[in-house]
């Protein structure tokens, strides 16, 4: 069975600063993975997500995410923070064959003017 | 194009009451999810459509059922709501039903059971 974990449930940066979220995931076999971002009282959408070939994936915002087989991590990472990022984030596997996707526990973010 | 549209945004019932939760795309995608999502519990599958005419359980059925109504819609019965259903209730939709296949997701229905 694939599981999720995001490390941290709340992560604090400063304006301008680098943004990490971690997630480390489980699965038999090779995965795709997901970033999806929660705005206040809204529904999820998809940041970036990795399929196959290259591991560094860019996405919507300027944010980007780099899959790791051998950490089993595809952690989420923006070089300089903004307001506009204050947001709860998820990570999401759904392993190759396997029509379901597993969501993580999520992460909020919060920036620090 | 208004995507994923839930309706309604606001519920609060008292306990033994039934209501459906209402969910329509205009992506003519072929599956249909819905969620509930819980603090710190991340989002869990209650039910999902993976064409018209077919439902199937997810992870937290109990004390729900869904009707596929047609390729647009998908709504979600509570017929005898318990507190324990307080939760905000997200319908999604995606092309297919694994792989690479994205979902998009609605605004969510914030429901309250008294």
């Amino acid at each position: 069975a694939q599981s999720v974990t995001q490390l941290g449930s709340h992560v604090s940066v400063s304006e301008g600063a680098l943004v990490l979220l971690r997630c480390n995931y489980s699965s038999s076999v090779p995965p795709y993975l997901f970033w999806y971002v929660q705005y206040p009282n809204q529904g999820l959408q998809l940041l970036l997500k990795y399929t196959t070939g290259a591991t560094l994936v860019k996405g919507i915002n300027g944010f980007e995410a780099e899959f790791k087989k051998s950490e089993t991590s595809f952690h989420l990472t923006k070089p300089s923070a903004h307001m506009s990022d204050a947001a709860e984030y998820f990570c999401a596997v759904r392993p190759f064959g396997n029509e379901k996707l597993t969501f993580g526990t999520g992460t909020r973010l919060t920036i620090i003017p | 194009n208004a995507g994923v549209t839930q309706t309604p945004k606001f519920q609060v019932l008292k306990t033994g009451q039934s209501m459906t939760l209402q969910c329509a795309q205009d992506m003519n995608h072929n599956s249909m999810y819905w969620y509930r999502q819980d603090p710190g519990m991340g989002l869990r599958l209650i039910y999902y459509s993976a064409s018209e005419g077919t439902t199937d359980k997810g992870e937290v059925p109990n004390g729900y059922n869904v009707s596929r109504l047609n390729k647009r819609e998908f709504s979600l019965r509570l017929e005898s709501a318990a507190p324990s259903q307080t939760s905000v209730y997200f319908c999604a939709s995606s092309e297919g039903l694994g792989g690479t296949d994205t979902q998009y997701f609605g605004p969510g229905t914030r429901l309250t059971v008294l």
